[in-house]
């Protein structure tokens, strides 16, 4: 699987949004991007997956740059509830494996 | 509330002891993971299993066991651990292996202290 690299970490301001960044440059055509967070103490929550096409959810939208090289985790109105560390991870279609790095360390302030 | 939950939630034990942990996934998923938290480090697998059968064994030492029964139960068996086996251990379901996305959802965690 393709690595990952993620800025450590990253502030906001309650209720703007957090863009986190996360390059992927050598990930392959079957890899998927896949985002997790993880609260202190508590384990990782899914948030969103993508291929090459731009995705939504109710928790977060993701942009993937046309090469996929490089991807951004958008939350269009952060709360102090999404203070976390936010991992980017790439993944073959397929794979049973996530290979967690060391994410970005997000805080919203108020 | 994930639909995964893990027993005990802290748990500390002697070198010599042995303990388990158990998770269990209200979720009708084929596929379980432990995985292993240590301080400042990242997430690391050390176990897969779908189906009940064990495929990814991440070269996890031999005192720890683990056990899946079904579908919906796993079990970490733990006996003559060390100080540095201290660490968050999560568990983690998905409908399977082999999809082509394959979210996982984790339990909150046992927090083991060894002593």
């Amino acid at each position: 699987d393709a690595k990952t690299t993620q800025p450590t970490s990253m502030d906001c301001a309650e209720g703007r949004a957090a863009n986190l960044p996360c390059n992927h440059s050598t990930i392959s055509g079957n890899e998927y991007v896949y985002w997790y967070r993880q609260i202190h103490s508590q384990g990782p929550q899914y948030i969103i997956h993508g291929l090459k096409n731009n995705e939504t959810n109710e928790m977060a939208s993701l942009i993937i740059t046309e090469d996929r090289k490089s991807s951004t985790l958008i939350l269009p109105h952060a709360t102090l509830r999404d203070t976390a560390v936010y991992y980017c991870i790439v993944k073959a279609g397929g794979s049973e494996k996530l290979v967690f790095g060391k994410g970005t360390k997000l805080t919203v302030n108020p | 509330e994930t639909g995964v939950t893990q027993t005990p939630r802290h748990l500390v034990m002697g070198m010599t002891n042995k303990k388990s942990l158990k998770c269990e996934q209200h979720l009708g998923h084929n596929a379980m993971y432990w995985y292993k938290q240590s301080a400042k480090k990242p997430l690391e697998l050390m176990f897969v299993y779908n189906f009940k059968e064990q495929t990814e064994n991440n070269s996890v030492p031999s005192r720890f066991s683990p056990e899946c029964p079904n579908s919906s139960h796993l079990f970490l068996h733990l006996h003559t651990l060390q100080p540095e086996d201290s660490a968050l251990y999560l568990c983690a379901s998905s409908r399977e292996t082999s999809g082509i996305v394959n979210e996982q959802f984790f339990g909150p965690g046992t927090r083991l202290t060894v002593l």
